[in-house]
């Protein structure tokens, strides 16, 4: 059974750079055609995506964010990581990792269970 | 503001029908044929219902069904039962320049 796991600090200090991990068993990133994703929910409001990764290292973000956004992937250690700078009070949010079959579907079918981080000094 | 439109909130009794609707516009929802829908309970991990419109994933119920007509997509769920109350969100793939979008969800009140 594929799982995922999010972990990093769950607070950061305004202007500084928010990183979290997301650990995959059960499944391996690189042995798949799947892509790996981020999505993020600020406390009582919506899903926002934030950006995918392939096993190959290829990359898409949310163009709202994309000067700030970074996600990376480690096949040796079956995680990928994002990393998102300068951060706000309004990037507090439960972050989520989750996979998806390509570039066009929307389909995040295995999530990770969250990871809160408030941004505050 | 959220990329694709829903309603704030709808309702049904045990038993009945209800539908989600979710409005987007030619480049996303209108455009391609992957739009997908999540429930989320309270607390809970978003839970995937629905994807490429009309396809349900295994261990979804056949009672959830999706569908789209032009630029909007709809979520019905037949049958109402008590834990289907929970958000619902839609999302489309946006095109090769903004990619994903999201619903701003739809809260489900089963009476």
């Amino acid at each position: 059974q594929l799982q995922l796991q999010e972990s990093g600090p769950g607070l950061v200090k305004p202007s500084e750079t928010l990183s979290l991990t997301c650990t995959v068993s059960g499944g391996s990133i690189s042995g798949s055609t799947y892509y790996w994703g981020w999505i993020r929910q600020p406390p009582e409001k919506g899903l926002e995506w934030l950006g995918s990764i392939y096993h190959s290292g290829s990359t898409y973000y949310n163009p709202s964010l994309k000067s700030r956004v970074t996600v990376s992937v480690d096949t040796s250690q079956n995680q990928f990581s994002l990393r998102l700078t300068y951060v706000t009070a309004a990037d507090t949010a439960v972050y989520y990792c989750a996979r998806h079959r390509s570039v066009l579907t929307v389909d995040f079918d295995y999530w990770g269970q969250g990871a809160l981080v408030a941004v505050s000094s | 503001q959220s990329a694709l439109t829903q309603p704030r909130s709808v309702s049904g009794s045990p038993g009945q029908s209800v539908t989600i609707s979710c409005t987007g516009t030619s480049s996303d929802v209108g455009g391609y044929n992957y739009v997908s829908w999540y429930q989320q309970h309270p607390g809970k991990t978003p839970k995937l219902m629905i994807y490429d419109v009309i396809k349900r994933p295994s261990g979804v119920p056949d009672r959830f069904s999706g569908s789209k007509s032009g630029n909007t997509a709809s979520l019905t769920i037949s049958g109402l039962q008590a834990d289907d109350e929970a958000d619902y969100y839609c999302c489309s793939y946006a095109g090769s320049s903004t990619h994903v979008v999201f619903g701003g969800g739809t809260k489900l009140t089963v009476l």
